[in-house]
């Protein structure tokens, strides 16, 4: 099993481009989670799926869309980028509620 | 409102001093309070669960306590590959698919 990968590793984008980062995860989870993570703040959670075609908002949603077309895969797009989204992303999966999450190695985004 | 509040920020230790790290919480009714480990450019990786108050559970060198109000996260002769980041993450008090992350404590042990 890869477990949760992530795509692309890093990315430069500068104000106003538009990208998508990429997750994927092979162990049938139900449950799928898009974190941002800034010094001294920790990981704050932005979106999260409990399955396919279901999604909801997290602490900090906004400049951030999600969609779950399937198990596997919970892309997050960001519209039109912003300084402020500079950080450290992570995709996170589980089986359901209360249990561990499995994280991906991240994707690094700095928007200029 | 929930939160989770994590102390030390960083935590400096000669490999075999033992000491604790501390998080403490504000959801009523907790489901749950989870540690995670994360290295330098990776992702959090889990560590333990706990439930219910006088819990403990332990994994080589660590052990975690839980209280009603707070967790403790023991490491005993600590070694230098122990050196990461440790969270802690309870799940909202309205919303179990919820999140709430302390921001961490670095924990650095030196040989």
């Amino acid at each position: 099993n890869a477990g949760v990968t992530q795509t692309p590793k890093f990315q430069v984008l500068k104000t106003g481009q538009s990208m998508t980062l990429q997750c994927a995860q092979d162990m049938n989870h139900e449950y799928m989670s898009w974190y941002r993570q800034d010094p001294g703040m920790g990981l704050r959670l932005i979106h999260y799926s409990v399955g396919a075609g279901i999604t909801d908002q997290g602490e900090v949603p906004n400049g951030y869309n999600v969609s779950r077309s399937t198990t596997e895969d919970f892309p997050l797009r960001l519209l039109s980028a912003a300084p402020s989204q500079t950080s450290v992303y992570f995709c996170a999966s589980s089986l359901g509620l209360n249990n561990e999450q499995f994280f991906g190695p991240g994707t690094r985004l700095t928007v200029l | 409102e929930d939160q989770v509040t994590q102390s030390p920020e960083a935590l400096r230790l000669q490999e075999g001093e033992s000491s604790s790290l501390n998080c403490s919480y504000t959801v009523s009714g907790l489901r749950g309070l989870f540690w995670y480990r994360q290295d330098p450019g990776k992702g959090p990786e889990f560590l333990f669960t706990l439930y219910s108050a006088g819990e403990e559970k332990e994994k080589e060198r660590l052990k975690a306590t839980l209280t009603k109000k707070e967790s403790f996260l023991h490491i005993t002769a600590p070694k230098p590959e122990d050196s990461a980041t440790y969270l802690c993450a309870v799940p909202a008090q309205y919303n179990f698919n919820k999140f709430y992350f302390g921001s961490g404590t670095k924990l650095n042990v030196k040989p």
